[in-house]
């Protein structure tokens, strides 16, 4: 199993500005990923996060928008810049464990005004 | 989109009944995935089922898998208030993970 932490589990912020968010988990794992969760529906891919090279981005997620660091295997940022109302979401980090089961972190919850 | 559609989208029933979910995906996987999520908190692990195996048990889970109709469902016998959440599938392609829509299921005590 892994223990994932997320920072700022919530944040009110205002449009035009930009916010990170840092997920950090107990164990080196290969595989992190980035999701959002609009309000009241199911969770989208992001981006993967990997370590020593550039994320790879899912359609409709770009890195000017989403920019990612993975220093190391323990740790990764998510950046949501110039930031809108429209990016109001929860932000879930998640990593692979095993064989194929994901593990999430608590989530950050934004609000963008 | 490999995301899949889940039905129903919520569902009430009373603690001691049955609760059953179903997920439907669009594309080939390597295994599926349920997820229980508490009031828009992270997720948790429920049980993985191989696209091989047919049928799985967890406690007071059970999984189907129906390969040729690319679609699952999820069991939930003897409800208890704390299964309240919201209920989700997530297909695994290799490295990519995509969730359906997801169930909310509210058991009244």
């Amino acid at each position: 199993s892994a223990v994932i932490s997320q920072k700022p589990s919530r944040d009110i912020c205002q449009r035009g500005t930009s916010l990170t968010i840092q997920c950090q988990v107990d164990s080196q794992v290969t595989m992190m990923f980035w999701y959002r969760q609009q309000p009241g529906q199911s969770l989208t891919l992001i981006a993967t996060a990997n370590q020593g090279s550039e994320a790879t981005y899912e359609s409709g997620f770009v890195i000017d928008k989403f920019p990612i660091s993975r220093p190391n295997l323990t740790f990764s940022t998510l950046t949501v810049s110039n930031m809108s109302p429209e990016d109001s979401s929860i932000y879930l980090c998640s990593v692979v464990v095993g064989q194929a089961t994901q593990y999430f972190g608590p989530g950050t919850r934004l609000l963008v005004l | 989109s490999q995301q899949g559609e889940e039905d129903p989208q919520a569902l009430s029933i009373q603690e001691g009944e049955n609760a059953t979910m179903n997920c439907s995906y669009k594309t080939s996987i390597n295994n599926l995935q349920w997820y229980r999520q508490n009031s828009g908190r992270g997720l948790v692990h429920l049980i993985l089922i191989r696209s091989n195996e047919r049928e799985k048990h967890s406690g007071r889970l059970r999984v189907t898998l129906d390969t040729s109709k690319k679609s699952s469902s999820l069991l939930i016998t003897a409800s208890r208030a704390a299964d309240t959440a919201s209920y989700f599938c997530a297909t695994a392609d290799f490295n990519k993970f995509y969730f359906g829509s997801g169930t909310k299921l509210n058991v009244k005590p």
